[in-house]
């Protein structure tokens, strides 16, 4: 079946210093990939979505490109902000007909200190 | 914008008693999904609808049944609760290749 294997965290970085969180999926189909971020108290929601391979997508100053070739997704921010702190997931939607489910990793905490 | 709501919030059970969550939309989605979220697992999908009158087995289905009696709400439903099932459960609804709507949560713990 579908996987994701995410950075297991957490992550806890300085305000202003750079995140990478990596992403790695396995598929047998051509999936859409997404992260989707988590606030404190919150259901997830949705930070962006790339339909295609190596494109990019990118949502307040984060993004990520998906990547095909390394079957990787892996999301980025060059500063961030306290206010980031939250659960971040990569997740999987399998380009199939057979049935509309997403595949989750296991989410990364990043906690961003001032 | 898409609202999803779940009720109980917050719920305590006893070990073999049945217990009902709740869930609610109002975008009019046909697709909805509950899911349960533990530390280390991220979300794993337990039941889906594409609509009323439909449930379909997630991942992990077992122990756990849905219903769908209307396109606004969709029911999680254990027969027989087991201190396994303690999670935080969420609702959700919408297009998974667009984006999925989720409610805020309930945090069920069965003793």
């Amino acid at each position: 079946g579908d996987s994701v294997t995410q950075t297991k965290g957490p992550v806890t970085l300085s305000e202003g210093t750079s995140l990478t969180v990596n992403c790695s999926y396995e598929t047998k189909q051509y999936p859409t990939l997404f992260w989707y971020v988590q606030y404190p108290g919150e259901g997830p929601q949705l930070l962006f979505k790339v339909p295609k391979a190596n494109e990019k997508g990118s949502n307040r100053g984060f993004e990520a490109t998906y990547d095909k070739g390394t079957t990787s997704f892996h999301l980025q921010k060059a500063s961030v902000q306290e206010s980031d702190s939250a659960v971040y997931y990569c997740v999987l939607a399998p380009n199939n007909n057979a049935g509309a489910k997403l595949t989750f990793g296991g989410g990364t905490r990043l906690t961003v200190r001032p | 914008e898409a609202a999803v709501t779940q009720s109980p919030r917050n719920k305590v059970a006893v070990t073999g008693g049945k217990v009902t969550l709740s869930c609610n939309q109002t975008n009019n989605h046909n697709n909805m999904y509950w899911y349960r979220q533990d530390t280390g697992h991220g979300l794993r999908l337990i039941h889906y609808s594409y609509g009323a009158g439909s449930t379909e087995k997630g991942d992990i289905p077992d122990g756990y049944k849905a219903s769908r009696p209307s396109q606004e709400n969709f029911s999680l439903i254990l027969e027989l609760a087991t201190p396994s099932q303690t999670s935080v459960y969420f609702c959700a609804s919408g297009d998974p290749y667009a984006e999925q709507f989720f409610g805020p949560g309930t945090r069920l713990t069965v003793l």
